[in-house]
């Protein structure tokens, strides 16, 4: 079985400032991991994904994500927030590629002038 | 290229009534999901079509909830009679033959009264 467990319902940070948003999860078989992002309104959008291969994945609008498996963790990071980061950050982890996704509760991002 | 669409984007109903809600996958995609956010909770997986076939169902709640995907199409998910813990976000995703990215649509927000 896979779960995740995104640590903060809530993170503020100021514009410019790092961003960093914690996932950690639980896997039986080597986990497929994923963050999604959702702006008001909107569906989910796959911001990065881990398979297989190098750790420290890039995906769109400056955001990366390392896996570690020695911590179990997947966090999402961004050097500089801009105010359009604004939004719910969802990490999530499925056995392979097809199968259900375990979500996490889903981190709202806060992002000030 | 369109992405999933759904209908309706809301719907308030009262408990005891039927609602029927509708997904349209990206054109070709064969794997059609249907995932669930109550208030305050995490994304849910409920189900997976491949083409017409149920492959995996193991989230539907109860038999309350009747999915079907007729001709491997478009998707419909009905709750009936609906009850208040039915209340959510209804998200549905599709992916194509690689199954390497589960594509959003903008969800389904369902109000039982």
């Amino acid at each position: 079985a896979q779960s995740v467990t995104q640590l903060g319902s809530h993170v503020s940070v100021s514009e410019g400032a790092l961003v960093l948003l914690r996932c950690n999860y639980s896997s039986s078989v080597p986990p497929y991991l994923f963050w999604y992002v959702q702006y008001p309104n909107q569906g989910l959008q796959l911001l990065l994904k881990y398979t297989t291969g190098a750790t420290l994945v890039k995906g769109i609008n400056g955001f990366e994500a390392e896996f570690k498996k020695s911590e179990t963790s997947f966090h999402l990071t961004k050097p500089s927030a801009h105010m359009s980061d604004a939004a719910e950050y969802f990490c999530a982890v499925s056995a392979t590629f097809g199968y259900a996704l375990n979500f996490g509760k889903g981190t709202s991002l806060l992002v000030t002038p | 290229e369109a992405g999933v669409t759904q209908f309706p984007s809301h719907s308030v109903i009262e408990k005891g009534q039927t609602v029927t809600l509708r997904c349209d996958p990206i054109s070709g995609h064969d794997n059609l999901y249907w995932y669930r956010r109550v208030m305050g909770k995490e994304i849910k997986f409920l189900l997976h079509f491949v083409k017409e076939s149920k492959q995996d169902e193991s989230g539907m709640p109860n038999n309350r909830f009747l999915a079907e995907r007729t001709g491997g199409t478009y998707s419909t998910l009905k709750v009936q009679p609906a009850e208040l813990e039915d209340s959510g976000v209804y998200f549905c995703a599709s992916s194509g033959p690689l199954l390497e990215t589960q594509y959003f649509g903008p969800g389904t927000r369902l109000l039982v009264l």
